[in-house]
């Protein structure tokens, strides 16, 4: 299995500009997660989907962010307008339902001028 | 909420010797807890879990984690450290969502840095 896979793995765009992630889990794996990961504020989870379906989406900084999963075998991470303080690695997880061990891509580093 | 805290930003050991991460947690029910490690520019890997039964967890790379209930630690601990076990370490907790499945919240982490 090639594992997680995330695309773009860095990325560097002007503020105001839009930020499309992608992230193909893992196959066979219905729960999906996006984090992100800053020295100031650690780890963070911003949106978890079970079956497609957006679960718990509590960690969404704010409207600029949007993420969606139309398919069991595809999901974005959407920034629009971005601005520097988006500036992080995205990481994507997949896992098996209440299984507790997620499957991380290696990440899609962020820095917005 | 569940969470966990991992009071060390950083835990230096020498190669060879015995290598302690220490986590605290903080739960409602019976607590699900896991070690996950990131070594630079990677995603994080699964190294161990405690849902339940044995105190001593084991899991990859020669790392094993202890669970001590009166404490509520769940401390991972290797016996001889490599330069190689360099990497940050994340202590995570899970929580059991409404509306199905199931999210991990991760501690600060703690930077293991094994020297010659």
């Amino acid at each position: 299995d090639a594992g997680v896979i995330q695309s773009p793995r860095h990325e560097v765009t002007e503020m105001g500009q839009e930020v499309t992630l992608r992230c193909k889990p893992i196959s066979g794996h219905n729960s999906l997660f996006w984090y992100r990961q800053t020295m100031m504020r650690g780890l963070e989870l911003l949106i978890y989907f079970n079956n497609n379906v957006p679960i718990d989406d509590s960690g969404m900084p704010e409207d600029r962010f949007s993420a969606k999963m139309p398919n069991a075998s595809f999901s974005t991470l959407k920034i629009q307008p971005s601005e520097p303080r988006d500036s992080a690695v995205y990481f994507c997880a997949s896992s098996l339902p209440l299984s507790g061990e997620l499957f991380f891509g290696e990440g899609s580093r962020l820095t917005v001028l | 909420a569940q969470s966990v805290a991992q009071p060390e930003d950083q835990v230096n050991v020498a190669e060879g010797n015995p290598l302690t991460v220490k986590c605290t947690y903080s739960v409602s029910g019976n607590p699900y807890l896991f070690w996950y490690v990131q070594y630079p520019n990677r995603g994080l890997q699964f190294l161990l879990k405690y849902i339940t039964g044995d105190n001593l967890v084991k899991g990859s790379y020669g790392f094993e984690a202890e669970f001590n209930k009166s404490q509520t630690s769940f401390h991972l601990k290797k016996p001889s450290a490599l330069v190689s076990d360099s990497a940050l370490y994340f202590c995570a907790v899970r929580d059991i969502l409404t509306g199905g499945g199931n999210k991990l919240t991760f501690g600060t982490g703690t930077q293991l840095k094994v020297e010659l």
